[in-house]
């Protein structure tokens, strides 16, 4: 399966502030995939990234909060816009159908 | 009421116990399951990945579906202190704009003790 690098690992940010988390994938891959894990939850899909077109995103998630760009077949990334405490999660990306693989993660934590 | 229902545990079991975990499900449109491992600060791990209802093996580990009951189960054999880790199930509905989604259960927590 595909090798999924993240970065930052982790941040910790102020309110009110963005950040961009990279993903960057070591074959090409048609889809990507944002989720959100918060402390003690499970994962949650924020949206579908597909090069060349606009992200799709689930319902409660909207790009002006996590803007999305996906430049080619190895690359995406996802920014946390105007961020809240309430923000405080895990993000990965993954890269499917069934290829089954995540990023290590991105922790970040909101002050 | 949530697409996938998952006991969150914890679960916490002796070393070479037989350890069943189970996942329900809501949505007939759902085709695929997966089985997820996610050690503490880690990414989920694909585990399994099964698609008709019955039972896969590999090693230790035995994925079963039942898509009549839409019930899933994982079984680890001779479950070792390595196991302790969060399990996921996970699903996907391969149809329509839903394709590719993957739907998590809550995770369960397992601990095997020595």
């Amino acid at each position: 399966s595909a090798v999924i690098s993240q970065k930052p690992s982790r941040d910790i940010c102020q309110r009110g502030t963005s950040l961009t988390i990279q993903c960057q994938v070591d074959s090409q891959v048609t889809m990507m995939f944002w989720y959100r894990q918060q402390p003690g939850q499970s994962l949650t899909l924020i949206a579908t990234a597909n090069q060349g077109s606009e992200a799709t995103y689930e319902s409660g998630f909207v790009i002006d909060k996590f803007p999305i760009s996906r430049p080619n077949l190895t690359f995406s990334t996802l920014t946390v816009s105007n961020m809240s405490p309430e923000d405080s999660s895990i993000y990965l990306c993954s890269v499917g159908p069934g290829q089954g693989s995540f990023g290590p993660g991105t922790r970040l934590t909101v002050l | 009421q949530k697409e996938v229902e998952q006991d969150p545990g914890p679960l916490s079991v002796p070393e070479g116990a037989i350890v069943s975990l189970n996942c329900t499900y809501s949505n007939s449109a759902f085709q695929y399951f997966m089985w997820y491992r996610q050690y503490s600060r880690k990414g989920p791990e694909l585990l399994m990945y099964t698609y008709s209802s019955g039972n896969k093996e590999d090693g230790r580990f035995t994925a079963q579906v039942d898509k009549s009951s839409k019930y899933i189960s994982l079984f680890i054999r001779d479950s070792q202190p390595s196991d302790s880790a969060t399990y996921l199930c996970a699903m996907i509905d391969a149809g329509g704009t839903s394709y590719g989604k993957l739907t998590f259960g809550q995770g369960t927590i397992l601990t095997v003790h020595p």
